[in-house]
């Protein structure tokens, strides 16, 4: 059961560009989660942003969310190469009792 | 350093053999939590456990089978009834159920 769905699937611009990715959902949630993948490594969280929470903002990166239309975007700006990675959202449901991930977006970050 | 460590980072398996991932962590969590991710996709949930001695099945247990004895180990079991069980897998735990994961650097399986 496939909660969240994210776009675009990959994404490649220049370092210290603007990335943006998008996840939809379809239930109600009590929280949505980022986390980020490098290749072959496990996933780190990067922030959570709780249902009654439009905006929030960690360094670089900026999470908003919309319950209204079940959707969050992740922002990072002034990209680096560092930030070359996957990049997935994970729903808690309301009413669920585990996270549900997104198929991610894989984003590449040229020098 | 408080962590989760999953070994071994490459497992080699003749079809038909059981085969058993580790996974310990010493951040003292409650819940654990097995995923098995294929290329290009994203995670999918095998089994979690949310206390010592007990564990619910998730999206995908056909052929998986897991033990809680322990707060700090949650071991998976890929039995030869799982039909395809190529795949990188990954354990993570959380404080409580569905607080941020923290995540082990994985297990690549390969079955042949």
């Amino acid at each position: 059961s496939q909660q969240g769905e994210e776009d675009p699937q990959a994404l490649s611009i220049q370092e210290g560009e603007n990335a943006t990715m998008n996840c939809s959902y379809k239930t109600s949630i009590n929280n949505l989660q980022w986390y980020r993948q490098n290749s072959g490594r496990g996933l780190v969280h990067l922030i959570l942003i709780r249902s009654n929470e439009r905006e929030k903002h960690s360094g670089r990166l900026r999470v908003t969310l919309d319950t209204s239309k079940k959707s969050s975007s992740l922002l990072i700006t002034a990209s680096r190469a560092a930030d070359t990675a996957s990049y997935f959202c994970a729903t808690d449901a309301v009413g669920a009792q585990k996270l549900v991930f997104g198929q991610g977006t894989r984003l590449t970050i040229n020098p | 350093d408080g962590g989760i460590t999953q070994s071994p980072k490459y497992l080699f398996r003749k079809e038909g053999q059981n085969v058993t991932l580790s996974c310990e962590q010493n951040l003292n969590h409650d819940a654990m939590y097995w995923y098995r991710q294929d290329p290009g996709q994203g995670l999918r949930l095998i089994y979690y456990s949310q206390i010592v001695n007990d564990f619910q099945k998730g999206d995908i247990a056909e052929g998986y089978s897991v033990s809680r004895e322990k707060k700090e180990s949650f071991p998976l079991t890929v039995t030869s009834a799982q039909k395809n069980p190529t795949a990188f897998y990954l354990c993570a735990s959380s404080g409580t159920a569905n607080s941020p994961l923290h995540f082990g650097n994985g297990t690549r399986l390969t079955v042949t």
